[in-house]
Parts: structure tokens; sequence; C-alpha cells
């Protein structure tokens, strides 16, 4: 089975801090992907990556970094959060561009 | 850029009934489309998909259609269940390469 770990299941943060989503995959997918779920908005892409070092914007990038290593390891990065970053993250690898493989989910608050 | 459409944004079926979910998409070029489901507290999940060489697919009780042309796809759901209660996403893609973008999702409700 495909196991995708993001590190965080709950974190509240102040406006202003930085803020560091970790996700970990562990079947050896070249790419990976951090959405971001709300409520009406579905799951909107963030970042992508499809292979170490590279990162591709997805549709709302703004506000948000990511770094990815190693290949098994692809993280999120809010510089300064800020309160309209409240928000369920959720990270996912895919073997190729198909199946989707996503992890638990993260829920930032951002106080 | 690609819009993904979803109707309706809330369904509640008894449960034994069918469910039908609509997408529309925006990109001519999307040729790839899947379902997820995703239960309360839990992470998505790929239930079905269709290629765009195919017009429809079958899996028990699910099936999905696509209509080219038309530029939209449905979700069938027959017998439902309770379990069929989740909130289902659809999303549409193009060729080896690129992204997924996902409708806002269906809140299915299946009631005994």
């Amino acid at each position: 089975d495909v196991k995708v770990t993001q590190s965080s299941r709950y974190l509240v943060k102040r406006t202003g801090e930085k803020v560091f989503l970790e996700c970990v995959q562990d079947m050896d997918h070249e790419n990976m992907f951090w959405y971001r779920q709300d409520p009406g908005l579905g799951l909107r892409l963030i970042y992508f990556s499809y292979d170490v070092k590279m990162k591709e914007k997805g549709d709302i990038p703004e506000g948000y970094s990511v770094s990815r290593e190693k290949k098994e390891r692809f993280s999120l990065i809010l510089e300064s959060a800020s309160t309209n970053q409240t928000s369920m993250y959720l990270c996912a690898s895919s073997l190729s561009t198909r199946e989707l493989f996503f992890g638990e989910g993260s829920r930032l608050t951002v106080l | 850029g690609e819009n993904v459409e979803q109707h309706p944004s809330t369904l509640s079926v008894q449960e034994g009934d069918s469910a039908v979910i609509k997408c529309t998409y925006s990109d001519s070029a999307s040729n790839y489309f899947p379902w997820y489901k995703q239960e309360l507290g839990k992470r998505p999940q790929l239930i079905i998909d269709i290629r765009s060489n195919v017009g429809e697919k079958k899996d028990q009780r699910i099936a999905v259609t696509l209509n080219k042309t038309a530029k939209h796809f449905s979700l069938h759901i027959t017998e439902t269940q309770p379990e069929d209660s989740a909130v289902y996403f659809c999303a549409a893609s193009k060729s080896y390469g690129q992204n997924f973008v996902f409708g806002p999702g269906t809140r299915l409700s299946v009631l005994p």
C-alpha cells in the first residue's frame, strides 16, 4: 500500500509565523503535490513537483513556497502565515499523473 | 486554464435509489477524468476514472460516462448504501505531465 504521511494533523499558528508542512511518501513516486481544501472550493493546487529540486506553480501559489530536496519528501512553506491561509492542506503523490495518493491532511489555523 | 464545474453541491437520496453527479470542463485538451471519494475525516481516494477514448466505464455499482463533444462527464451510483455517503470530487487533466483541476465537490447523503 502506498503511504503518504503528513507530519502534523493539526497546527495552530499566529499571524506572521513561518510554517512548515512536511510530506513523505514511501513508494518512490516522482510526482508530488500540495493542495488546499476549502468548503465549496474543492481541492486547489498550490505547487507540484515532478522531480527532485524541481517545482511548478499551481493555481494558488501566492504566499507559499515549496522544497523538494529528496525524492520522498515535499515540504510546503508559509513564509509569513496569514489568517486567510487557515485551511486543510493535502499532500499527494503519484507514479504518473494518473492516480493521486493523498495524505491524511494537515488542518492549519492561523490566529 | 481549465475550469471544472460540478453539480449538485449537495445531494440526498434514499437508500437503494440512484445518485448522479455531473461535471463540465472547459479545456478540450483534457483527456483524463477521475472521480475521488472523501469520507468524513478521511483522505480522498480514487474510485473510478475514464480516459477520453472511452465513452463509459463501469465498476460494480459505479459508472462514469463521458461526452467529449459537450465536455461533460457524470458519475452514476446505483443501489446506494449508507457507506456511499461522502463528498465526491470530479477532476480533469491533460496528457502526461499535467496537473489535475478538481471540481468543488458534491456532498452525497444516503438516507436509511
